[in-house]
């Protein structure tokens, strides 16, 4: 499973937009990019999935450069409850038949008023 | 979205006793099931793969004697720390992917399981 970095946290205020960027050199070619959110105390949530280009939904928007070597996940005007940790992980769906996720330390985003 | 549940969501014990954790797939089968464990400010950390009907594979350095895993349903997959120690005190979460209708690599959460060893 390809390795990723990502800043272990960032500082934004309400109706800000924030760029995460999250870096994975060793990315294999059926590696898909995923990213996940977790608030205290609560299991992780999907936000938001792509292979290459753009990807977008209610959410939150993916740019994947055409080297697929980093990701960036953007959240559009963000207020308090986006404060959360979010995770960047790196994996091909298709091996070993279990999907297996592998955190890595994640982005601790803070959201000020 | 599919939603996975888990049982109890807070957990007291004492040294040496056993602990089971339930997790529950409400509106989808889940052949595979993850378990995770998550120390405070610290990423999640998986510790096993349940799978419906036979052993669960354990990811290196997790004892499998002291975290039983049992998948008896496709809805419904048990942890149990056994003799648990005041050290096993953390945060546990179990995943599950809805295989008819998620993305490739996206899995739902429970809530987690507070598990605090005295």
């Amino acid at each position: 499973l390809a390795k990723t970095t990502q800043p272990i946290s960032m500082d934004s205020y309400e109706g800000q937009e924030v760029n995460i960027t999250c870096s994975h050199n060793n990315i294999a070619t059926n590696d898909y990019i995923t990213w996940y959110q977790q608030f205290p105390s609560q299991g992780p949530r999907f936000i938001i999935q792509g292979y290459k280009t753009k990807v977008t939904n209610e959410v939150a928007s993916l740019f994947i450069p055409a080297d697929r070597k980093s990701s960036t996940l953007s959240l559009p005007r963000v207020s308090l409850s986006d404060t959360a940790v979010y995770y960047c992980l790196v994996g091909d769906p298709f091996s070993g038949g279990y999907n297996k996720l592998i955190f890595g330390a994640g982005t601790r985003l803070a959201v000020h008023p | 979205g599919a939603v996975v549940s888990q049982h109890p969501s807070r957990v007291i014990c004492k040294s040496g006793t056993s602990v089971k954790i339930e997790c529950r797939s409400l509106d989808f089968q889940a052949t595979t099931m993850f378990w995770y464990r998550q120390f405070p400010k610290k990423s999640l950390m998986l510790m096993a793969t349940s799978n419906e009907g036979s052993k669960a594979t354990y990811e290196q350095g997790v004892e499998k004697d002291k975290f039983l895993i049992n998948h008896a349903s496709l809805t419904l997959s048990t942890l149990t720390v056994t003799s648990a120690h005041p050290e096993d005190s953390s945060f546990y979460i179990c995943s599950a992917r809805d295989e008819g209708t998620a993305a490739y690599n996206e899995q739902f959460f429970g809530p987690g399981t507070r598990l605090t060893v005295l």
